[in-house]
């Protein structure tokens, strides 16, 4: 069925490093993404965001990528602190579908001192 | 920014029992809010869309009648797990939306963990 999925459940980087996380959708008709950081027994929590007729976005220390013609969606964090280890969930919104958002299974990133 | 609060943020009980989780729009109100859960290692699953005054709707798969769904005003919505079984035992989110903004801001709340023995 129609999904929003990651290609890797765990990313080891290194403190200082740059991350990037990568994540790819199924549904062309998504009009909306989202990227959301979740810590250890806590609520997601809104990173950045972009909407389908942007290809990238930057806020502080982050970057979405959106490339439409593979429906690949990418979070790249500049210089990884250890305070960015969470696991860090897209997802899609399709306005089409009342504004539900559909979540991505996840990628964990743990950031090594 | 826009704060929302769940209650209890965690909960034992026995198998057979009913639990009420709620979740509250702090200084904002709320004409949607979502139920999530979210087992251990995986992701969150949409439960269902609760509008202040109107029923909820329900995702597929989702018992309507097992997961009650309340939104009586603008800023409270509760979810009561009814007669909960341990494979109900999960973390729940909620979260709400302000406006009619699409697609809007979503806020979400700290989630609350439930344990069914």
């Amino acid at each position: 069925g129609e999904s929003v999925g990651l290609h890797l459940p765990t990313l080891s980087v290194q403190e200082g490093d740059n991350s990037i996380i990568n994540c790819a959708y199924s549904n062309s008709a998504s009009d909306y993404f989202i990227w959301y950081k979740q810590e250890s027994g806590k609520g997601p929590q809104f990173i950045i965001d972009i909407r389908s007729n942007m290809d990238k976005r930057q806020g502080q220390r982050v970057t979405v990528l959106l490339n439409k013609t593979v429906k690949h969606l990418s979070l790249q964090i500049a210089a990884t602190q250890p305070g960015d280890s969470a696991v860090y969930f897209c997802a899609e919104n399709r306005k089409a579908a009342g504004n539900k958002l559909t979540f991505g299974g996840g990628t964990r990133v743990l950031v090594k001192p | 920014g826009a704060v929302v609060s769940q209650h209890p943020s965690w909960v034992i009980c026995k198998s057979g029992t009913s639990v009420k989780i709620e979740c509250r729009s702090l200084d904002f109100q709320a004409t949607t809010m979502f139920w999530y859960r979210q087992f251990p290692k995986q992701s969150l699953m949409l439960m269902a869309t609760s509008n202040e005054g109107s029923k909820a709707t329900y995702e597929q798969g989702v018992e309507k009648d097992k997961f009650l769904i309340n939104h009586a005003s603008l800023t409270l919505s509760t979810l009561t797990v009814t007669s909960a079984h341990p494979e109900d035992s999960s973390f729940y989110i909620c979260s709400a939306k302000q406006g009619f903004v699409v697609p809007g801001e979503l806020f979400f709340g700290e989630g609350s963990r439930l344990t069914v023995l």
